[in-house]
């Protein structure tokens, strides 16, 4: 069964403060690995996709990174305005059909 | 603007009283899904659909009924909804096919309510 767990559940950082959040998963046949950041009362909105171990996106503060098994989100010198709930999920099934989430990790940056 | 729009946005309803929750996308994508979201699951496939009249089992199809009889438009019904149906819905689209690049575009959302 395709499976995608998060960490932490909840972070709080201050502003400035650089930290990871991380994405394992267990998949057969992976098309891709999605993040998304979603805002309270919002829809996800799509930050990046990886789809190679190895592969790295970059996205103003935010970077993320892709092993076999896992992948980071790394946050550099957050700001008020990157608290959100970000999602992880994967592509998978032989049309790419379907689609596995995380239960997210909830970030709050505090000035 | 591309978009993909939901309605009703928020929907109190009783045990059993059927519902239609609509979705609509304006970016010609063939491929759309139905999720719910809740509090420490994380969002959950409820239906998808390759293309017109292709729909499909997610990971939560019971008590849900879907149709895709025009490209744009993709309804989830609630035959006779339960409490257990109280969720947050979210509907998405994106291209079809396994090309990871191929962005999902999600919906509002729909909070529903069921008593």
């Amino acid at each position: 069964e395709d499976q995608v767990t998060q960490s932490p559940e909840a972070l709080r950082l201050q502003e400035g403060e650089s930290s990871s959040l991380n994405c394992s998963y267990t998949v057969s046949g992976l098309r891709g690995l999605f993040w998304y950041r979603q805002d309270p009362g919002k829809g996800p909105e799509f930050l990046f996709t990886l789809y190679s171990a190895g592969e790295e996106k970059e996205k103003e503060r935010l970077k993320a990174t892709l092993t076999k098994k896992e992948s980071f989100l790394h946050i550099t010198a957050p700001k008020p305005e990157d608290s959100a709930t970000y999602l992880c999920a994967v592509q998978a099934g032989n049309y790419g059909q379907n689609f596995v989430f995380g239960p997210g990790t909830r970030l709050s940056v505090l000035p | 603007e591309a978009q993909v729009t939901q309605n009703p946005r928020y929907l109190i309803t009783v045990t059993g009283k059927k519902l239609t929750v609509t979705c609509s996308q304006n970016m010609n994508h063939e491929y759309m899904s139905w999720y719910r979201q809740d509090p420490g699951l994380g969002l959950r496939q409820i239906y998808y659909s390759m293309n017109v009249e292709v729909t499909d089992k997610g990971d939560v199809p019971e008590g849900y009924k879907v149709s895709r009889k025009e490209k744009r438009n993709f309804p989830l019904i609630l035959e006779s909804p339960s409490p257990n149906q109280t969720s947050l819905y979210f509907c998405a689209s994106r291209l079809r096919g396994v090309v990871s690049s191929y962005e999902q575009y999600f919906g509002p959302g729909t909070r529903l309510t069921v008593t």
